[in-house]
C-alpha cells in the first residue's frame, strides 16, 4: 500500500511568484487536508477537500487555493508569494468513515521564498 | 488557536517510561484527545486517541483524567527513535480540522 506522497520535495521561489504543490493521497482515502508548518512551530490547518469540494478552511487568505481531482489527489496553489510563506507544506489524507478519524501525513514540500 | 497546553521540552532516559502531559481545560463533551508525533524531517504520525477512558495500543498508553481537563501520553520503554515533537490535539471525531500547538520536544538520551 502506497502512502501519501508529495511533490516536489523542495522548491525555491521569489516574492510575487505563484506555486503549485501536489499531493497523492493514500489508496482508498477520499479526504485531503493541507497544513503549513513554519520553522519551530506546529502545523497550521489551511483547508480540506472532500469529494472535490472545499470542506473547511483555516485562517489563510484567498491567495491560498486548492483542488481535488476525481482520483482524490490534490493541489495547493499559492499566488503572490510572500516571504512569510516560506514553510513546510504538509498534505494529509483520511479514509472514508475511518473509526479513528486518523490523518496520514506525507513527508511535506519545503518551500523557500526569497 | 490550539486548545491544549504542553511543556516545551522534556528529556527521558532510554529504556525508561516517558510521561508527556497535556492540559485541555476547555475541552468539550464531544471532543476527543489525539496524540501525534513528528520525527525530524517527516510528517506527523498518529499515535493514539481517546474520549474519556484510558487507551493502550502497541505504541503508547493514554491516561485521561476523570474531569477530562488533562491527559498524559505514556511511552512505556522509550528508545532513541522516540525522539520527536509530540502534539496533543483535541477535536470532535468527525472533524478533520486539527489544531496543532507547538508540542513537546522529547529527547531520549542513552
Amino acid at each position: 500500500e502506497t502512502g501519501v506522497t508529495q511533490s516536489p520535495t523542495h522548491l525555491i521561489k521569489t516574492r510575487g511568484q505563484q506555486v503549485t504543490l501536489r499531493c497523492s493521497s493514500q489508496s482508498g482515502h477520499n479526504t485531503v487536508s493541507w497544513y503549513q508548518q513554519a520553522l519551530g512551530q506546529g502545523p497550521q490547518f489551511i483547508f480540506q477537500y472532500y469529494r472535490e469540494e472545499e470542506n473547511g478552511r483555516g485562517n489563510f487568505p484567498p491567495r491560498f487555493s486548492g483542488l481535488q481531482f476525481p482520483n482524490y489527489s490534490s493541489e495547493l496553489n499559492v499566488n503572490a508569494l510572500e516571504l512569510d510563506d516560506s514553510a513546510l507544506y504538509l498534505c494529509a489524507s483520511s479514509p472514508p468513515q475511518g473509526l479513528r478519524n486518523e490523518q496520514f501525513f506525507g513527508p511535506g514540500t519545503r518551500l523557500t521564498v526569497l | 488557536d490550539a486548545k491544549t497546553t504542553q511543556p516545551t521540552s522534556m528529556d527521558c532516559a532510554e529504556g525508561r517510561a516517558a510521561n508527556l502531559p497535556c492540559n485541555h481545560s476547555t475541552i468539550s463533551g464531544n471532543e476527543y484527545v489525539y496524540w501525534y508525533r513528528q520525527i525530524h524531517s517527516q510528517g506527523p504520525q498518529y499515535i493514539i486517541h481517546g474520549l474519556k477512558n484510558n487507551e493502550t495500543n502497541e505504541m503508547a498508553s493514554l491516561i485521561i483524567t476523570e474531569d477530562r481537563k488533562s491527559s498524559t501520553l505514556i511511552l512505556p520503554h522509550a528508545t532513541l527513535r522516540d525522539t520527536a515533537v509530540y502534539y496533543c490535539i483535541v477535536r470532535p471525531l468527525n472533524n478533520n480540522d486539527m489544531r496543532f500547538g507547538a508540542g513537546t520536544r522529547l529527547t531520549v538520551k542513552p
